[in-house]
């Protein structure tokens, strides 16, 4: 069964910190892998997407990973700041047919001041 | 650019009812697909509409349908309802077909069964 784990299930940091998130998948013959935020009670919003061939993805303070052959994605965000408080969903696309976009139960994250 | 819309935001109803969703996706996106959300967990697969023909169906009864206009927007009915249908509905929209394009999401409709 195709499944996408993430853990922590919730972490605190001060602000200024750098931290990773992890996203580990089964399966290996993935096709993309995409990693969003969700505020609570909202919709998604997408912050990476990786394809299978690529190594790695930056947008500003962000950088994901992704390393397929052991089934591991991180989402590293630098310099931390309160408004960064959200949870981060990891969701995975393998290459079956008809397949759907897998999500993991997300991260909470939760930045002091 | 506008980006994908859903309606209603929230919505009350109570069992055994009927409800239609309804999901504007991204000018020039014609891929549409459906998620269900209940607390706690992260989305699950319900529908992908392409071009207006069903691409895809997730593990869900066959109370839930949907169906995808030529204007590409979709609507997601589901009858009957149960307690368990309380979630937050998730429209997602992608360039082209199959789930290969990156997908953009809305901001949901929550639904809350009595």
């Amino acid at each position: 069964k195709q499944e996408v784990t993430q853990i922590p299930a919730a972490l605190s940091v001060p602000e200024g910190e750098n931290l990773v998130l992890n996203c580990s998948f089964t399966d290996s013959a993935i096709y993309n892998l995409q990693w969003f935020r969700q505020d609570p009670g909202k919709g998604l919003t997408s912050l990476l997407l990786i394809q299978s061939s690529q190594r790695e993805q930056t947008s500003g303070r962000l950088n994901a990973s992704l390393d397929k052959s052991s089934g591991r994605s991180t989402l590293y965000i630098a310099a931390s700041q309160p408004g960064d408080s959200a949870t981060y969903l990891c969701a995975v696309i393998w290459n079956q047919a008809g397949t759907a976009l897998i999500f993991g139960k997300g991260t909470t994250l939760s930045v002091s001041s | 650019d506008a980006g994908v819309t859903q309606s209603p935001t929230h919505l009350i109803k109570t069992r055994g009812q009927q409800v239609t969703l309804r999901c504007s996706p991204i000018s020039g996106h014609k891929s549409v697909s459906w998620y269900q959300q209940v607390l706690g967990q992260g989305p699950q697969f319900i529908f992908q509409y392409y071009e207006k023909e069903e691409r895809g169906r997730g593990n869900f009864p066959d109370r839930f349908s949907a169906r995808q206009f030529p204007n590409y927007s979709s609507e997601l009915n589901v009858n009957a309802l149960l307690l368990g249908d309380s979630a937050l509905y998730l429209c997602a929209s992608s360039l082209g077909r199959g789930f290969t394009n990156e997908q953009f999401f809305g901001p949901g409709t929550r639904l809350t069964v009595l």
